[in-house]
């Protein structure tokens, strides 16, 4: 069975430019996490998002944003980079809102130069 | 509102001893709780979590954490470690009351096991 899958593995933006990062769910899992993890401050709640809705966010501001596609895959986009985006993403996944606890994909590492 | 402690930032260890992992948490409702295990340049690995039931929870490679909710703990054990286990691990909490779905993670520790 293939794990949460995210790409691009790594991704080099410039300071205001858009970033795009992608997550393929576990096949049959509806939920689909967003955490960031940046130097210094641990993993921080991003979002949260279930049968295509936006069940719940963390404290960043609206230039964080996503959305989840019929497939259950998600989008993290990430508008008007700051050099403090500079970070780990990771996702993850589960089945729905029944289950409880998480399978985390290995993460896309953003770069903001 | 949800926190998590992790009381030490690094723990050596040599080769086949033990080791204990500690974590404190707090929150006004019934929590649930997790061990992640974070290797160099990967994701997080759930090692275990509790939910309801027994308070010592037995995860994967040989890792146990046992339930203390007297003390609002949640320490993670290993009898015997590998120069494998070498991680970092992350104390979590979440609870379902509010719907909010949402980990708390530690600050993480750092395994640092020595030959």
């Amino acid at each position: 069975e293939a794990g949460v899958t995210q790409s691009p593995t790594h991704l080099i933006k410039t300071r205001g430019q858009q970033a795009t990062l992608r997550c393929s769910p576990i096949s049959g899992h509806t939920s689909v996490y967003w955490y960031q993890q940046a130097l210094g401050l641990g993993l921080q709640f991003l979002l949260w998002y279930d049968e295509g809705e936006e069940r719940n966010r963390g404290n960043f501001p609206p230039r964080f944003s996503g959305r989840q596609f019929p497939n259950y895959s998600s989008e993290l986009n990430v508008n008007a980079l700051e050099l403090e985006d500079s970070a780990l993403y990771l996702c993850a996944s589960s089945f729905g809102q029944g289950e409880i606890g998480y399978t985390f994909g290995s993460g896309t590492r953003l770069t903001v130069v | 509102a949800q926190s998590v402690t992790q009381l030490d930032s690094q723990v050596p260890v040599f080769e086949e001893a033990p080791v204990e992992l500690r974590c404190n948490y707090s929150s006004s409702v019934s929590v649930y709780l997790f061990w992640y295990v974070q290797y160099p340049n990967q994701g997080l690995q759930l090692l275990l979590k509790y939910l309801s039931g027994s308070t010592l929870v037995k995860g994967i490679n040989g890792f146990e954490a046992e339930f203390n909710k007297s003390q609002t703990s949640f320490h993670l054990r290993k009898p015997s470690v590998h120069i494998s286990d070498t991680a970092e691990y992350f104390c979590a909490v979440t609870d379902l009351d509010t719907g909010r779905r949402a980990l708390t993670f530690g600050s993480g520790t750092r395994l640092q096991v020595q030959p």
